[in-house]
């Protein structure tokens, strides 16, 4: 029962690199999320997507895009990376129409991400 | 301001001790009120949800407040393995419900 996946778990980048961070989830989820968490932040929303197709920003989009490729696949793609954007990175997922637990998120592992 | 407040501790409290955590929102619009509970490295993961009439689960109880716009989270007889920290989230009306998550509020529990 894998959940929620996001890849790479860790990942050093250079001023100015750009890379791809991957996540999926295998519960046929409509929504999706990716967040970051900093100290004394807590976690705040890059971008999300309610369903396939769809992406909207949410508190801190600026230097991100995202890609949502099909229902389960969401990415978050860094296209210059800045040391603003060392952080830990929070996929997540919602199932906005089962009423039981559409109010649950569930996130992935995190993906540890410092940029030098 | 931001969004969601805590008081982001630590709360330092022996096992068997009663601790409380508070955790105040600014939108009088929200309109669904989460606990969540984050290891240390770790992804956060339901604790409960907060309901308007309050609601407990075993040696956890949540509160509501409307009018003063907090939620509370009440934790009797704690655990060495309640030490974590723990995350209250929001959710706004319509649609997907994004989730605001306030900054966390860090339990350590000693013996």
């Amino acid at each position: 029962n894998a959940g929620v996946t996001q890849t790479p778990k860790f990942q050093v980048l250079k001023t100015g690199q750009s890379m791809t961070l991957q996540c999926a989830q295998d519960m046929n989820h409509n929504s999706m999320y990716w967040y970051r968490q900093d100290p004394g932040m807590g976690l705040r929303l890059i971008y999300y997507s309610a369903s396939e197709g769809t992406t909207d920003k949410g508190e801190v989009p600026n230097g991100y895009n995202v890609s949502r490729l099909n229902k389960r696949e969401f990415s978050l793609r860094l296209e210059s990376a800045a040391p603003s954007q060392t952080s830990v990175y929070f996929c997540a997922s919602r199932d906005r129409n089962n009423p039981l637990s559409g109010n649950t998120i569930y996130f992935g592992e995190g993906s540890w991400l410092t940029v030098v | 301001r931001k969004e969601v407040e805590q008081d982001p501790g630590p709360f330092n409290v022996p096992e068997g001790a009663t601790v409380a955590f508070n955790c105040t929102y600014s939108n009088s619009a929200s309109q669904s009120f989460f606990w969540y509970r984050q290891d240390c490295r770790k992804e956060p993961k339901l604790l409960m949800s907060v309901y308007s009439s309050g609601n407990e689960d075993g040696r956890f109880t949540a509160q509501l407040n409307r009018a003063s716009q907090y939620i509370s989270l009440l934790i009797r007889d704690s655990k060495l393995s309640d030490s974590a920290t723990y995350l209250c989230a929001v959710s706004r009306s319509g649609g997907y419900n994004k989730l605001i998550f306030g900054a966390g509020t860090r339990l350590a529990v000693h013996p």
